[in-house]
């Protein structure tokens, strides 16, 4: 079945310590993106990339960096520069930007300790 | 930036009764898209309306839109328990290669 695989689902993290979360999708699109949602709140864009080896930052990109060396694969590092990184990460893709219907991964859940 | 603001924050209805979230935004679209989010889990797409369509409709599901306003509506009929989710809107900026999402709609449907 096709789909968007994120992993780890749960992550504990020290403070000072770099982690990177895995996103994978089989589903051929183009577009990927990474949001981040605090409790009780809505979706936050973090990095998007339309094709490979190309992204851009959204709108709360400082602390997290990101790549795309494979279409398939969009992975993000929340840095230890980001100040309060604990949070749900939900990674999406789209066929293309054009239209933008989002598939979503089940989400990771980080914690700093 | 926030593009959609859902309204209200929190409903909650009786079983059978109909469900009905608004959804604010501030610049040109090119459709705008009603997500839902079970606790804990990602977000599902359930319909997509583009700006130049006023209505649409998806099994007990019905999205108004009117771009003059730069409002739109989900309308959710006979709600289940189900249902209990949170509802988020998404717009496609014209100027951006990005989906903004608001804060969301968060329903409780009572047995």
């Amino acid at each position: 079945d096709g789909g968007i695989t994120q992993s780890p689902k749960y992550l504990f993290r020290k403070e000072g310590q770099n982690v990177t979360l895995s996103c994978e999708q089989n589903l051929n699109h183009d577009a990927m993106y990474w949001y981040r949602q605090d409790p009780g709140q809505g979706l936050r864009l973090i990095y998007y990339s339309q094709i490979v080896n190309d992204f851009q930052k959204g709108d709360i990109a400082e602390g997290y960096s990101v790549s795309r060396e494979k279409k398939e694969s969009f992975p993000l590092t929340v840095t230890s520069a980001q100040k309060n990184p604990t949070a749900f990460y939900l990674c999406a893709s789209s066929i293309t930007r054009v239209a933008n219907v989002l598939t979503f991964g089940a989400g990771s859940r980080l914690t700093v300790l | 930036s926030q593009q959609g603001e859902e309204d209200p924050q929190a409903l909650s209805i009786q079983e059978g009764e109909n469900a009905t979230m608004n959804c604010s935004y501030k610049t040109s679209i090119n459709n705008l898209q009603w997500y839902r989010q079970n606790s804990g889990r990602g977000l599902v797409h359930l319909i997509l309306i583009r700006s130049n369509e006023r209505e649409k409709h998806s099994g007990r599901l019905r999205v108004t839109l009117d771009t003059s306003k730069k409002s739109s509506s989900l309308l959710i009929t006979a709600s289940r328990a189900a249902d209990t989710a949170s509802y988020f809107c998404a717009t496609d900026e014209t100027s951006y290669d990005k989906v903004i999402f608001g804060p969301g709609t968060s329903l409780s449907v009572i047995p």
